[in-house]
């Protein structure tokens, strides 16, 4: 399977823990983005890296999120001192730079629950 | 303000029927208009892209159609099966200075009924 690829795909946990999702992309694709999506909404932007560069940055991201790609290839999300707010849908997806913005693929998700 | 308003937010048919979902945005300068396929609990999959010079483009049983002078984009399902049965979203895409930003809308649930 050469999609995109994200693990773990159920994590729970209770709130004040540290979490950390990873995710692999198509490995030709430069950019990387990670979304989170709650029930009934769409999904919401949180960050985006080209390569190894975080270029943007949501205002959602809270100082109690990080994500890195340090190899400009997987990346990694972590939340730390979960809230019960932070339960939600953490996809990644995947593109190549185009003029279009590139066409996104996405992976399965990392779905969260802080109890 | 730039904005994706999709309708109807809800919608109940039974298999092998058409059905069409709305797509409204407000967003400039525009780029291109995504609909995605999104199943329960799993990640979007992409039906379509088009830009500001198409106005249908065809995936299967999906037909996109986009009206860029009334910022208007619609989905037309043919045939409904069961596995239909999906939230499709609607993603507008805008530059922004040197950068394209995504614009999501809340998306329509189709339940495809037997």
């Amino acid at each position: 399977d050469t999609g995109v690829s994200q693990d773990p795909r159920h994590k729970i946990t209770k709130r004040g823990q540290n979490v950390t999702f990873r995710c692999d992309p198509i490995s030709e694709h430069n950019r990387l983005y990670w979304y989170r999506q709650t029930l009934g909404q769409g999904p919401e932007f949180l960050t985006y890296f080209q390569n190894e560069a975080q270029l943007e940055k949501s205002r959602l991201l809270s100082d109690r999120f990080s994500a890195e790609r340090p190899k400009g290839s997987f990346s990694t999300l972590e939340i730390q001192r979960t809230e019960q707010g932070d339960s939600a849908m953490y996809l990644c997806a995947s593109s190549l730079s185009g003029l279009d913005g590139g066409e996104l693929f996405f992976g399965e998700g990392s779905r969260l629950t802080v109890l | 303000k730039n904005q994706v308003e999709q309708s109807p937010q809800s919608l109940i048919i039974l298999e092998g029927k058409n059905c069409t979902l709305q797509c409204n945005y407000t967003v400039s300068p525009f780029s291109n208009l995504r609909w995605y396929k999104q199943d329960t609990g799993r990640g979007p999959v992409s039906l379509t892209i088009m830009t500001f010079s198409e106005n249908t483009k065809s995936n299967g049983r999906y037909t996109a159609t986009l009206d860029a002078d009334t910022k208007q984009s619609s989905l037309h399902i043919t045939a409904s099966q069961l596995s239909d049965s999906a939230s499709y979203i609607c993603v507008v895409i805008f530059n922004a200075g040197n950068n394209r930003k995504l614009i999501w809308g809340l998306g329509t649930s189709l339940a495809v009924n037997p």
